[in-house]
This record gives structure tokens, sequence and C-alpha cells, in this order.
């Protein structure tokens, strides 16, 4: 069974600063994509960014940015410069066949 | 090009009732997806659809029925609905199951069973 545990329910942050936020995950697969998606208040999915397991850099879009350590099965995103319109519920997850995701981490933006 | 549509939005529903929840995509993907969304639970796999033909079970598919229509609809069923089936449901879909492949989501329904 897949199991993705993200450990801080809630993270602020004030405008302009950085903010990381961490996941893990457990699989017996060495193939494997991890993905972080946002959720703001209107419901809507929208994927962040994607990791393959198989790759050593990580992966970065813009200000979003990922630690990934496959051997400690850990894979947390980074937003620099962090704006009031990333303030949403962001949840990472693990898709070897079928995504699962974590429990979700709640990024309020302080102006 | 309208993505992932989902309809109702909104659907109240009283103990026992049954209902459908409509899912279409016009972006002629292969794979379609049931997820329901609890507060601190993030969102659960219901059923899928690999490609059209062919249905699985998820994580948590007791009380739900599906059906792959065709390529683009893929609905989902509550027979007999339960409090415990008041959650925010969202339909997904993708170009192949798994792997690099993003899902993409529609804007959900929320159900609630009294």
């Amino acid at each position: 069974a897949q199991t993705v545990t993200q450990s801080q329910p809630e993270m602020s942050v004030q405008e302009a600063e950085t903010v990381t936020l961490s996941c893990t995950y457990d699989t017996s697969e060495s193939d494997y994509y991890l993905f972080w998606y946002k959720q703001p208040p209107s419901r809507q999915m929208i994927l962040v960014i994607r990791q393959e397991a198989y790759k050593q850099q990580n992966a970065t879009e813009n200000r979003f940015s990922v630690n990934f350590q496959k051997a400690a099965k850990s894979f947390s995103l980074k937003i620099s410069d962090s704006q009031l319109g990333d303030a949403a519920m962001y949840f990472c997850a693990h898709n070897d066949y079928k995504l699962s995701f974590g429990a979700g981490t709640t990024v309020t933006v302080r102006a | 090009n309208a993505g992932v549509t989902q309809t109702p939005k909104f659907q109240v529903l009283k103990t026992g009732q049954s209902m459908t929840l409509q899912c279409a995509q016009d972006m002629n993907h292969n794979s379609m997806y049931w997820y329901r969304q609890d507060p601190g639970m993030g969102l659960r796999l219901i059923y899928y659809s690999a490609s059209e033909g062919t249905t699985d079970k998820g994580e948590v598919p007791n009380g739900y029925n599906v059906s792959r229509l065709n390529k683009r609809e893929f609905s989902l069923r509550l027979e007999s609905a339960a409090p415990s089936q008041t959650s925010v449901y969202f339909c997904a879909s993708s170009e192949a199951p798994g792997g690099r492949y993003e899902q993409y989501f529609g804007p959900g329904t929320r159900l609630t069973v009294t």
C-alpha cells in the first residue's frame, strides 16, 4: 500500500518570503512520479510541479522548486518570493499507477 | 475546450436516496477517476477507469458504483446514500493511467447527505 504523509497541517509565510512544505511517502516501486497540487478556495486542483523518481535533478517551475531525496523518500516543496495568490491548500501525491494523496498543508500568506 | 466538467455542483440528499454524479472530459483522455475529499484526509480514490470499457475499485469503493459510458463520460452512482458519504467529489482524467501522466480535475461536487 502507498502512503503519503504531510506532517504540517498549516504553514504561514510573510509575503515575499520563502516557505517549505514537507512530504514523505512510502513505496516499494523503483520508478514512480511525485506531484504537488495546489487547491485554492475555488476548490480547483492545479498541478504545481512534478518529479520523476529516476531523475536526480530537482524539478523547478518558476518560484516553485522541490527537494527530492529518494533514499529518504522525502519530497518537499519550496515556494520562494511568496505571493498572496499562493494562499491555498497544497497536496503532495505519489503516482506509480494511481495517485495517492497526502492530507494537505494549508498555506496562509501574510501581507 | 472545457476540460473536465461535473454536474451537479451541489446536491443535498436524504439518507437512502440515490443519485448519479456525471463527469465528462473533452481532452480525448483514456483514463478517468473518481475521488472524494474529506477534511484532513486529502483525496481518496473511489473508482477508476484505465481505458474505455474497464473499471476498477480504488481505496474506498463501498457504497458506490461507476459506469464508463464512453470515452468521454464516467459516472458515479450512490444507490442508497448515507451520511458518511457527505463529501466533495472530484472527477479527473489523464491521457493514460499512472506514471508521468498528469491528472486534470473537474471543479468538484459538494454532496450533503442528511
